[in-house]
């Protein structure tokens, strides 16, 4: 049980383009999801906290227009990286958390590359 | 300011032998601790939690962790370890009430086993 699902696992896309992250809880109800970003060799930094149905909490110094998130059901949360540069390459991470627990189950995981 | 410091950024032990990585928190509240390892371009995997009750967690894979309230730590133990074992442990903090709830992770240690 809690599984969470990301698609894509891997993408590639250009300079300039936008590019969209799923998140899914598949057998859970997931009150609020969470998004990571992970550099090489380095640990989490939390980017944003979205709670269904309501706007995402940015972290200070994440840009929420770049980084759109939106959490528009209990099973799906989305990250969009607008305008996508070679510096937002990296893996992107969701988690979810279904209330009353404080357990974060987390996703597999998606490496983003922009050229 | 709640913080989560895993000490040692790279640890080398020889296959079979014990291994005891180090994690200490700063939290103002019984914090919620929790161990994850992360094999490279993977996701994250629950090694084990604490959140209350008998101090010595047992997790899988065969790691134990012990909660010190006194020293402020949970450090993660294995009795004898496998060269599977390599890979990236994070040690991280549960903080915040409910509608703020979110981890703090630790910067991780990096696991290398030799033959």
């Amino acid at each position: 049980g809690a599984v969470v699902s990301q698609h894509p696992s891997w993408v590639i896309c250009k300079s300039g383009t936008s590019v969209k992250i799923e998140c899914r809880s598949l057998d859970f109800q997931a009150t609020t999801m969470f998004w990571y970003r992970q550099f090489p060799k380095q640990s989490l930094m939390l980017m944003a906290t979205s709670n269904e149905g309501s706007k995402a909490t940015y972290e200070q110094g994440v840009e929420k227009d770049k980084f759109l998130i939106n959490h528009a059901s209990l099973t799906l949360s989305t990250l969009t990286v607008t305008s996508a540069h070679p510096e937002d390459s990296s893996f992107y991470i969701c988690s979810a958390v279904t209330a009353p627990r404080y357990e974060q189950y987390f996703g597999p995981g998606t490496r983003l590359t922009v050229t | 300011a709640q913080s989560v410091t895993q000490p040692d950024i790279h640890i080398t032990v020889s296959e079979g032998a014990s291994l005891e990585l180090r994690c200490n928190y700063s939290y103002g509240a019984t914090p919620y601790l929790f161990w994850y390892v992360q094999s490279p371009g993977q996701g994250l995997q629950l090694l084990l939690k604490y959140f209350s009750g008998d101090t010595l967690v047992q997790g899988i894979k065969g790691f134990e962790a012990e909660f010190k309230r006194s020293q402020s730590s949970f450090n993660l133990r294995k009795p004898s370890v496998h060269w599977s074992d390599a890979a990236e442990y994070f040690c991280a903090v549960g903080a915040g009430t409910s509608g703020t709830y979110k981890y703090i992770f630790g910067t991780g240690t990096r696991l290398k086993v030799l033959a």
